[in-house]
């Protein structure tokens, strides 16, 4: 469905420990993003990538880091510096960054421990 | 501040009413504006999609609507049915993040029998 996998389904985190989600799509979509998802406070933008090796911070980008090494490929480690990590996080990609559909993951749960 | 505003956050109809969500945004170059549904635990899912060039669009018992002078759109679903109940979110492009979504808040929907 989709064709974008998210590993693991859920996560947790100890203190001070970094974790990584996994982000993988075989739509051979150039864009992919990561949102953060609360109660109440919609989906909110942290990182994204419009083509391999190349990246941008969303709006909340702070204590998190991505890499975009290979087109199908999208991981987002939360860092310990993320002080507040619990959350439902989606990956996404598009055909292109230019204002098109995306295509959602199924979402990584985060709590911690 | 807030780019993408929605209102109402929660709303319960009757099944076979009608119900309407709007949103309002502040980036004039927005030029795409989608509408997603998510069940609780789900991905979202893409109901109907709006681009600037286009002030309605219509599919079965949906529509959304576009004033790009005012900036707000909004989703019109007729003849409500209990499965119509999940939370949709309203989205717009950000020029500012290469053309990503940004999202509101979202709506819980709630249609009772």
């Amino acid at each position: 469905d989709g064709g974008i996998t998210q590993s693991p389904k859920y996560l947790f985190r100890k203190e001070g420990q970094n974790v990584t989600l996994s982000c993988e799509q075989n739509l051979n979509h150039d864009a992919m993003y990561w949102y953060r998802q609360d109660p109440g406070q919609g989906l909110r933008l942290i990182y994204y990538s419009q083509i391999v090796n190349d990246f941008q911070k969303g709006d909340i980008a702070e204590g998190y880091s991505v890499s975009r090494e290979k087109k199908e490929s999208f991981p987002l480690t939360v860092t310990s510096a993320q002080k507040n990590p619990t959350a439902f996080y989606l990956c996404a990609s598009s055909g292109t960054a230019w204002s098109e559909k995306l295509f959602f993951g199924s979402g990584t749960q985060l709590s911690v421990l | 501040g807030e780019n993408v505003e929605q209102h109402p956050s929660t709303l319960s109809v009757q099944e076979g009413d009608s119900a309407v969500i709007k949103c309002t945004y502040s980036d004039s170059a927005s030029n795409y504006f989608p509408w997603y549904k998510q069940e609780l635990g789900k991905r979202p899912q893409l109901i109907i999609d709006i681009r600037s060039n286009v002030g309605e669009k219509k599919d079965q018992r949906i529509a959304v609507t576009l004033n790009k002078t005012a900036k707000h759109f909004s989703l019109h679903i007729t003849e409500t049915q209990p499965e119509d109940s999940a939370v949709y979110f309203c989205a717009a492009s950000m020029r500012n993040s290469g053309y990503a979504l940004n999202f509101g808040k979202g709506t819980s929907l709630l249609v009772t029998p």
